[in-house]
């Protein structure tokens, strides 16, 4: 089976921009997860998608939304980036929320 | 709030020797609880899990981890490192039940010397 597929792999954008992140799960996983991992705060559960529904979803601002689609790919946006937001963003897939979360390879975000 | 904690930020260890990577959870039951390690610039590797049952998991790489409850404990062991060991490593905690996602501990940096 193919692994949890995230691109791009490295972005750099501007404060103020916008930004989309993508997930394509394990086949057949219907759960995908998002953390960002900073040195400073470590890896932080952002939120949780199930059958296209978000369940669950961390301590972070509104600007931070994503969605699911009907093939369980997931996407992550940013709105209104700041300095703070760079990062690496990672999405686990699984087949029922965490109980065994594979992980892609993230994507490193840089915002200046 | 549930929490895990990992005591040591950095550890270092001469390839061959023994490993142990310390982890303590604080949740109102027991978790689900994994170990996952990290090389630079990349994901998460999942090493191995407790669920319940029998204490002592086997994971991959050779590594295993007992599950201690009365310690609130999850530590991490491996007999002999090698140098490809060396990563980041991180225990997380898990509630259950559609809960928040994974709670991961702040990491352990395990340095190898020849």
């Amino acid at each position: 089976k193919a692994g949890v597929t995230q691109t791009p792999r490295y972005l750099i954008k501007t404060r103020g921009q916008q930004v989309t992140l993508s997930c394509s799960p394990i086949s057949g996983h219907r759960s995908v997860s998002w953390y960002q991992q900073t040195p400073g705060q470590g890896l932080q559960f952002l939120f949780e998608y199930f059958s296209e529904t978000q369940r669950n979803k961390g301590n972070f601002p509104g600007r931070f939304s994503g969605r699911q689609f009907s093939n369980s790919r997931s996407e992550m946006n940013v709105s209104t980036l700041e300095l703070g937001d760079s990062a690496l963003y990672l999405c686990a897939s699984s087949e029922q929320g965490a109980t065994e979360a594979f992980f892609g390879q993230g994507t490193r975000l840089t915002v200046v | 709030a549930q929490s895990v904690t990992q005591p040591d930020i950095h550890i270092t260890v001469s390839e061959g020797a023994s490993l142990e990577l310390r982890c303590n959870y604080s949740y109102g039951a027991t978790p689900y609880l994994f170990w996952y390690v990290q090389s630079p610039g990349q994901g998460l590797q999942l090493l191995l899990k407790y669920f319940s049952g029998d204490t002592l998991v086997q994971g991959i790489k050779g590594f295993e981890a007992e599950f201690k409850r009365s310690q609130s404990s999850f530590n991490l062991r491996k007999p002999s490192v090698h140098w490809s060991d060396a990563a980041e490593y991180f225990c997380a905690g898990y509630s259950g039940g559609g809960a928040d996602g994974l709670t991961f501990g702040k990491g352990t940096h395990l340095i190898i010397q020849p």
